[in-house]
């Protein structure tokens, strides 16, 4: 069974700033897939970015990146020039390849961005 | 696009009834998953459908079961409430049976009493 562990309950960054939320998984499985999604107070998981583990380069979507380590198992979600609307809960989530669409999540962190 | 849409929003039951909660996926998507969100044990997943037959199933009591119609649509269906079982109940919809990005409803929010 796959267990994924969010360290940081809570954080937090000043508009315009940069932070890294952390992640780390544990599988013995060598093909799965990455996400970090995004639960804004209106509840709806917004899918944030997506790191296949095949893949050695680290996925990037505007300002959001990730730090991918397969080796250390290590999922870390890079912010840059952080915005008031990426308040919010953010939860990182394996796939295997071999359980069909089934996420296992973190225990999510709860970023909060200052003006 | 409409979004995956989830029935109704919000519902209060008294322990011991049954309740049901629909997802309509997006068009075109035929894998359906739940997931109950509650603040002590997070994000759980309940099971998995694609072509109306159930794919996965997680690790919860046989007083939750669901199914999938031809449309795709999907229900889940909790009987014998108990106050734990109190939650945010997410439906995912994926366009194909594996290893998609998972779209999820804003969910429906249960309250036993």
């Amino acid at each position: 069974a796959q267990t994924v562990t969010q360290s940081q309950p809570e954080m937090s960054v000043q508009e315009a700033e940069t932070v890294t939320l952390s992640c780390t998984y544990d599988t013995s499985e060598s093909n799965y897939y990455l996400f970090w999604y995004k639960q804004p107070p209106s509840r709806q998981m917004i899918l944030v970015i997506r790191q296949e583990a095949y893949k050695q380069q680290n996925a990037t979507e505007n300002r959001f990146s990730v730090n991918f380590q397969k080796a250390a198992k290590s999922f870390s979600l890079k912010i840059s020039d952080s915005q008031l609307g990426d308040t919010a809960m953010y939860f990182c989530a394996f796939m295997s390849f071999n359980a069909g669409n089934m996420l296992t999540f973190g225990g999510g962190t709860r970023l909060m961005v200052k003006p | 696009k409409a979004g995956v849409t989830q029935t109704p929003r919000y519902l209060i039951k008294t322990r011991g009834q049954q309740v049901t909660l629909s997802c309509s996926p997006i068009s075109g998507h035929r894998s359906v998953s739940w997931y109950q969100q509650t603040p002590g044990q997070g994000l759980q997943f309940l099971f998995e459908y694609f072509s109306e037959t159930q794919r996965n199933k997680g690790n919860f009591p046989g007083r939750f079961s669901g199914r999938q119609f031809s449309n795709s649509r999907s229900e889940m269906n909790v009987s014998t409430l108990e106050l734990g079982d109190s939650a945010l109940y997410l439906c995912a919809s994926s366009l194909a049976p594996e290893r998609t990005e998972a779209f999820f409803g804003q969910g429906t929010r249960l309250t036993v009493v």
